[in-house]
């Protein structure tokens, strides 16, 4: 149980194009969902916050305009990476607090986004 | 963020060896301490997780060390196999719904056969 399924997986976008990036809760409500960028071989920097229905809390530095992050329902977050350049080209994932007994988190399989 | 420091950064152990991870955190806040593995390409997964009222949890081969005082936890890898060859996360959190986990920086472990 728990799980969050991320769509795409790989992505390859022209210099300037944007690109939505999926997030579903299969078995549970994530009232709750966090967005992390992960760069090759660095830990996962943790980017925005959303709550369901709100809008999203994001990190110091980054850029709100940039990456729209919609959570319009309890089982569906999106990120939208706006104007991409490659130095947007990373690893996103999404995860989602799961508020059961053991108070876990789970994590999508994440999406490889580069930008040519 | 409030940091969670993690060491070793690379881990190199013979295949039936005991794998050891370190992480230490500063905000006392925190009460959740879980251990992730990652393998290239893939989203991280759950490998075990302990909270703060106990002092020591055993999953399989896998268990975590937590020292309040201290403010230190540890992952222990018993026979450690190559199939462990990962990076591993530690990461914290405060008990409140809606708190992201801070992550530490990673260990890449690798077992050789």
């Amino acid at each position: 149980g728990a799980v969050v399924s991320q769509h795409p997986s790989r992505v390859i976008c022209k210099s300037g194009t944007s690109v939505k990036i999926e997030c579903r809760s299969l078995d549970f409500q994530a009232t709750t969902m966090f967005w992390y960028r992960q760069f090759p071989k660095q830990s996962l920097m943790l980017m925005a916050t959303s709550n369901e229905g709100s809008k999203a809390t994001y990190e110091q530095g980054v850029e709100k305009d940039k990456f729209l992050i919609n959570h319009a329902s309890l089982t569906l977050s999106t990120l939208t990476v706006t104007s991409a350049h490659p130095e947007d080209s990373s690893f996103y994932i999404c995860s989602a607090s799961v508020t059961d007994a053991n108070y876990g988190y789970t994590f999508g399989s994440g999406t490889r986004l580069t930008v040519v | 963020q409030q940091q969670v420091k993690q060491s070793p950064q690379s881990l190199i152990v013979q295949k039936g060896g005991i794998s050891i991870i370190n992480c230490a955190y500063e905000n006392t806040a925190f009460d959740y301490f879980p251990w992730y593995q990652q393998f290239p390409g893939k989203g991280p997964a759950l490998l075990i997780a302990i909270r703060p009222d106990v002092s020591e949890k055993k999953e399989g081969r896998f268990t975590i060390s937590f020292n309040k005082s201290a403010k230190q936890f540890s992952l222990h890898i018993m026979d450690s196999q190559p199939g462990d060859s990962a990076t591993y996360f530690c990461a914290a959190t405060a008990n409140q719904a809606g708190t992201a986990l801070i992550f530490g920086k990673g260990t890449t472990l690798s077992v050789s056969s």
